[in-house]
């Protein structure tokens, strides 16, 4: 079982639906990072979180430290959110990242 | 400042030949890390440095794979005799070392190796 556990694998949405991707853990951490990455693969740090709840534009980022497990949601989807988005957890007392596989998501005009 | 930057973004080599990939870091940014991902994966971890010092290094680094930081600044990943299996985006991410300070990682657009 991988450390570091994403849900789905692959998600299809219409423009404008409300999306919500799910990253469990099982590791003690120090920060859980939501990152996208695009076809060219360069990837863009889109949240850091260590406790609470996050909010930039259309995305929200919410982290359960008890429960550990993370969600990352997008309101009003649009094509252009079409990119794999990852969880990456910072494991307590290292600097070493895991990551999870990521979800892959499609958004259709 | 534009981030971290990765060179080359794109190699193409022969089976048994040696490559070398470069990152530059955020300037600031004391800790560097670099990181393999393969089609379809998430990044794993291959090393990271604090300044010039490689503090820690995955298994995943055989004795092709080595990586250095002379100076404290950019970073080399070399990996002597490739193999097909070495084919992949080669990350490199920075941070800022800080006490009492949940730091971010930054990430570079990566270098994808082909190996032929």
């Amino acid at each position: 079982k991988n450390e570091v556990e994403q849900s789905p694998q692959n998600l299809t949405a219409q423009e404008g639906e409300f999306i919500t991707i799910n990253c469990s853990y099982s590791v003690g951490i120090s920060a859980l990072h939501w990152l996208q990455q695009h076809p060219g693969g360069g990837i863009v740090s889109l949240f850091m979180l260590s406790s609470g709840k996050k909010k930039h534009g259309r995305l929200i980022a919410t982290i359960n430290i008890q429960e550990k497990h993370s969600s990352l949601h997008i309101t009003a989807s649009h094509p252009r959110d079409s990119a794999v988005y990852i969880c990456a957890v910072r494991t307590s007392g290292t600097y070493k990242y895991i990551f999870g596989t990521g979800t892959r998501l499609k958004v259709l005009a | 400042d534009t981030g971290v930057s990765q060179n080359p973004r794109h190699k193409i080599t022969k089976r048994g030949q040696n490559v070398t990939f470069r990152c530059d870091p955020i300037s600031e940014h004391n800790r560097l890390y670099w990181y393999r991902q393969t089609l379809g994966q998430g990044p794993e971890f291959l090393t990271y440095f604090q300044n010039e010092a490689q503090l820690e290094k995955s298994r995943l680094l055989s004795d092709r794979f080595s990586a250095e930081r002379p100076k404290g600044s950019f970073s080399t990943l070399e990996i002597q005799r490739t193999e097909q299996g070495d084919s992949a985006m080669y990350l490199c991410a920075s941070s800022l070392s800080a006490v009492l300070s949940n730091t971010e990682a930054f990430f570079g657009q990566g270098t994808r190796l082909t190996v032929v």
